[in-house]
């Protein structure tokens, strides 16, 4: 069964204060590892999307980078409207290419 | 922004009648999908399709049906509501890459549903 864990469920940080966030993945092939960030109140909104292990992509203060067991979301100087959820989805080779997310890393970062 | 909008945006029902969510996209997806969200299950597929008519089972179908009648349409109903099915729902929209799977998905801003 794919699965994709996420870690830690929820992290605080100070403005400035670079950390990252984990995706774990178990797929059988993976096809390319999506993320997203959702507002409270809204939908999730399209960050990045990594197809094989070495890539990185980098989005003002985010980078996210693929290994083959596991993602990461780099966030360097962290502003407070970085402050949101995070999700991230893997699909799988073969059968139907739904992706399956995890549960997502709650991010506040305080002024 | 991608073209995605749902309908209602809140809703309040009682436990027993019949609910119906509608999806309208303007993005010509191929693919579009039913979600719920809740505190602490994260994002979970209920419904989803790959074409006109072509429907598919996700992983919480029970107690939900789909229908797409049309590529921009993409409904959920709920036969007879219970309390458990409060929760907030999300539409989403993806288009088939290059290589064969899935690209990224667009997610409409979501309904908020009820049961008493």
């Amino acid at each position: 069964e794919d699965q994709v864990t996420q870690s830690p469920e929820a992290l605080r940080l100070q403005e400035g204060e670079s950390s990252s966030l984990n995706c774990s993945y178990t797929v059988s092939g993976l096809r390319g590892l999506f993320w997203y960030r959702q507002d409270p109140g809204k939908g999730p909104e399209f960050l990045f999307t990594l197809y094989s292990a070495g890539e990185e992509k980098e989005k003002e203060r985010l980078k996210a980078t693929l290994t083959k067991k596991e993602s990461f979301l780099h966030i360097t100087a962290p502003k407070p409207e970085d402050s949101a959820t995070y999700l991230c989805a893997a699909i799988a080779s073969g059968g139907s290419y739904i992706p399956t997310f995890g549960r997502g890393t709650s991010l506040i970062v305080h002024p | 922004d991608a073209g995605i909008t749902q309908s209602p945006r809140h809703k309040v029902t009682e436990t027993g009648t019949p609910v119906t969510l509608r999806c309208h996209q303007t993005e010509n997806h191929r693919y579009m999908y039913w979600y719920r969200q809740d505190p602490g299950h994260g994002l979970r597929l209920i419904h989803y399709s790959y074409g006109v008519k072509d429907t598919d089972k996700g992983e919480v179908s029970d107690g939900y049906s789909v229908s797409r009648s049309k590529t921009e349409d993409f409904l959920l109903t709920l036969e007879s509501a219970t309390s458990s099915q409060t929760s907030v729902y999300f539409c989403a929209i993806s288009e088939e890459g290059l290589a064969g799977f899935n690209n990224e998905q667009f997610f409409g801003p979501g309904t908020r549903l009820t049961v008493l």
